[in-house]
């Protein structure tokens, strides 16, 4: 089984430059999200979907866009990318039901320089 | 506001040795909490949840958890920690008892386990 696959796994961009990591996910799962994680400050929540055609901001969504057009897939756009940027993302989906737990993709590297 | 306090960032022990790992949330209702484990260079795997009913929850690879209401705390815990144990452990917390709240982290505790 696919579960979570994210592309791509490691990303170098300079600063200015803008991007899209893809995240699709083969569960049929409404809920869709997107963490960064930088050492010492755990994961971060940036923006999160319960369902396509509905998203909503995390704690740290400044610089980043997502859109989410089908059940399978939510990508992650920086528009101009600046080296704060520069983290690991991982992007998770679960079921709406009480109990499910995240499922996670295994990330992307990006660094901006 | 939901969040995460994990007390431990960096813990060393010996194989063998017990682990706990201390975690507290603040939530006013009722939450539903998680342990979550990443192994070096992979992504992050459930280790054990806690949605309802006996507070002592047991996961995978002999981990297991309590939830002590009083104290908004969720520890996790293994009576005999071995090497491959070795990774980083985040307790997580979701607000509420539907299906549509986020999920915050704690920041993380790594555990590096000595042969």
């Amino acid at each position: 089984n696919a579960g979570v696959t994210q592309t791509p796994k490691f990303q170098v961009l300079k600063t200015g430059q803008s991007m899209t990591l893809q995240c699709a996910q083969d569960m049929n799962h409404e809920y869709m999200s997107w963490y960064r994680q930088d050492p010492g400050m755990g994961l971060r929540l940036i923006h999160y979907s319960v369902g396509a055609g509905i998203t909503d901001q995390g704690e740290v969504p400044n610089g980043y866009n997502v859109s989410r057009s089908t059940t399978e897939d939510f990508p992650l756009r920086l528009l101009s990318a600046a080296p704060s940027q520069t983290s690991v993302y991982f992007c998770a989906s679960r079921d709406l039901t009480q109990n499910s737990p995240l499922h996670f993709g295994n990330g992307t590297r990006l660094t901006v320089t | 506001a939901q969040s995460v306090s994990q007390h431990n960032h960096h813990v060393i022990l010996s194989e063998a040795a017990s682990l706990e790992l201390g975690c507290n949330y603040s939530y006013g209702g009722t939450v539903n909490l998680f342990w979550y484990v990443q192994y070096p260079g992979q992504h992050l795997q459930l280790l054990l949840k806690y949605f309802s009913g006996d507070p002592l929850v047991k996961g995978i690879k002999g981990f297991e958890a309590e939830f002590i209401k009083s104290k908004f705390s969720f520890n996790l815990r293994k009576p005999s920690v071995q090497w491959s144990d070795t990774a980083e452990y985040f307790c997580a917390v979701k607000g509420g008892t539907g299906g549509y709240q986020k999920v915050t982290f704690g920041i993380g505790t790594k555990l590096q386990v000595i042969p």
